[in-house]
């Protein structure tokens, strides 16, 4: 069975600072991977996401992640952050399984990033 | 585009009672999803149809139903509402092919059941 780790509840970090924010999965069949941001009181938005090729992904609002298959992570980064980046943010799994739990996606916890001025 | 739609958008119930949330969307997707989302749980769910005429439970299927009316709408129902279905419930879709799997999530049902 599909399952997403986030690693930290709880992220605080100083505008204009890099962040990281991890995410560990497992699965058993090939995975597609995303990450959503929910601000306050909304509903989730993608942030970014990767389905094959280059491990490297870039998504909005200057975010990225990079696909680690040996270590089965997808961590999120940002080089500046700045205060209206803080929010809630979720990793996601999904099968690339068509023939078993199609449409199955499953989320992580959560990090909530706090970024101070 | 309205996208994914739900009704309502808060709702308070006694302990007993029931209701459907309702959900459509309006871009042609084939897959739905019901999660709730619960402090420090993140979001876990509950039921989802991959196409239209099927459902399957996902994690936290008691104490709800699901109908998967057309492919446009996806209900959730809770037949007797327990203090512990207190939560916020999202529905999503996703086209769910080979090229894009990226779900589209609604605003949100705040529920308080007392």
């Amino acid at each position: 069975a599909q399952s997403v780790t986030q690693l930290d509840s709880q992220v605080p970090v100083f505008e204009e600072a890099p962040v990281e924010l991890r995410c560990n999965y497992s699965s058993s069949v090939s995975v597609y991977l995303f990450w959503y941001v929910q601000y306050p009181n909304q509903g989730l938005q993608l942030l970014l996401k990767y389905l094959s090729g280059s491990t490297l992904v870039k998504g909005i609002n200057g975010f990225e992640a990079e696909f680690n298959k040996s270590q089965t992570s997808f961590h999120l980064r940002k080089p500046s952050v700045h205060i209206s980046d803080t929010a809630e943010y979720f990793c996601a799994v999904s099968d690339r399984d068509y023939g078993g739990s199609q449409g199955n996606l499953i989320f992580g916890k959560g990090t909530k990033l706090s970024v101070k001025p | 585009n309205a996208g994914v739609t739900q009704t309502p958008k808060f709702q308070v119930l006694k302990t007993g009672q029931s209701m459907t949330l309702q959900c459509a969307q309006d871009m042609n997707h084939n897959s739905m999803y019901w999660y709730r989302q619960d402090p420090g749980m993140g979001l876990r769910l509950i039921y989802y149809s991959a196409s239209e005429g099927t459902t399957d439970k996902g994690e936290v299927p008691n104490g709800y139903n699901v109908s998967r009316l057309n492919k446009r709408e996806f209900s959730l129902r809770l037949e007797s509402a327990a203090p512990s279905q207190t939560s916020v419930y999202f529905c999503a879709s996703s086209k769910w092919d080979r090229r894009n799997t990226e779900a589209f999530f609604g605003q949100g049902t705040r529920l308080t059941v007392v």
